[in-house]
């Protein structure tokens, strides 16, 4: 079946620093989506995205949708405290009414 | 505006239980799905559903039965709680174009 492949697992950041994750699928997707979970809370979304090429910011997080559809990235510039937590992508594929999938997620962690 | 609404937010069942976990939704959305998170694991779809009457098997839904009656409503079963399915569940209702809204999750623990 379809699986993500989400890197790296964990970070250890410095505050200020600039982070970067992936998401690689062996399947196309006609959808991507970004997420992030706080502890005890469900998955908020953070960016969708929706065309090959397509990139897209929210704040001092950026998004791509990678030119194959089979990939995606997650930039956040300039961390911060509140930016501590799991980052999940998710896709959905081309299939009409297709479920979404989500990768194991990326934990972030930023050092005092 | 309450989104996803989820009930209990936390249970412990002894093996062999049975129980429904709660999710109703009040923003008229098609599509409804149940995820399990366990550590190291992400979220891994058990059921969703495309529609009232619709209903579908995701990754891991051994154990787990689910129906779709109306567009809010999409309660989980289990019928026969294992210690296997100790876990956090989470409901989730999107539209077509994927972009899916959560619950808060029920964290269960079956003894």
């Amino acid at each position: 079946g379809q699986q993500l492949n989400q890197s790296p697992q964990s970070m250890f950041i410095q505050e200020g620093e600039d982070v970067s994750m992936n998401c690689t699928s062996s399947s196309i997707f006609n959808t991507w989506l970004w997420y992030k979970q706080d502890p005890g809370e469900g998955p908020v979304l953070l960016i969708a995205l929706y065309k090959a090429g397509e990139l897209t910011s929210n704040g001092r997080l950026t998004a791509q949708f990678g030119i194959t559809r089979k990939d995606s990235f997650l930039n956040i510039s300039a961390s911060i405290p509140s930016d501590v937590g799991i980052y999940f992508c998710a896709g959905q594929g081309v299939v009409r009414d297709d479920k979404i999938i989500f990768g194991k997620g990326t934990r972030l962690h930023i050092l005092p | 505006n309450a989104g996803v609404t989820q009930t209990p937010k936390f249970q412990v069942l002894k093996t062999g239980q049975s129980m429904t976990l709660q999710c109703a939704q009040d923003m008229n959305h098609e599509y409804m799905s149940w995820y399990r998170q366990d550590p190291g694991m992400g979220l891994r779809l058990i059921h969703y559903s495309v529609g009232a009457g619709i209903t579908d098997q995701g990754e891991v839904p051994n154990g787990y039965n689910v129906s779709r009656s109306t567009t809010e409503d999409f309660p989980l079963r289990l019928l026969s709680a294992a210690p296997s399915q100790t876990s956090v569940y989470f409901c989730a209702s999107s539209r077509p174009s994927g972009m899916a809204f959560f619950g808060q999750g029920t964290r269960l623990t079956v003894v």
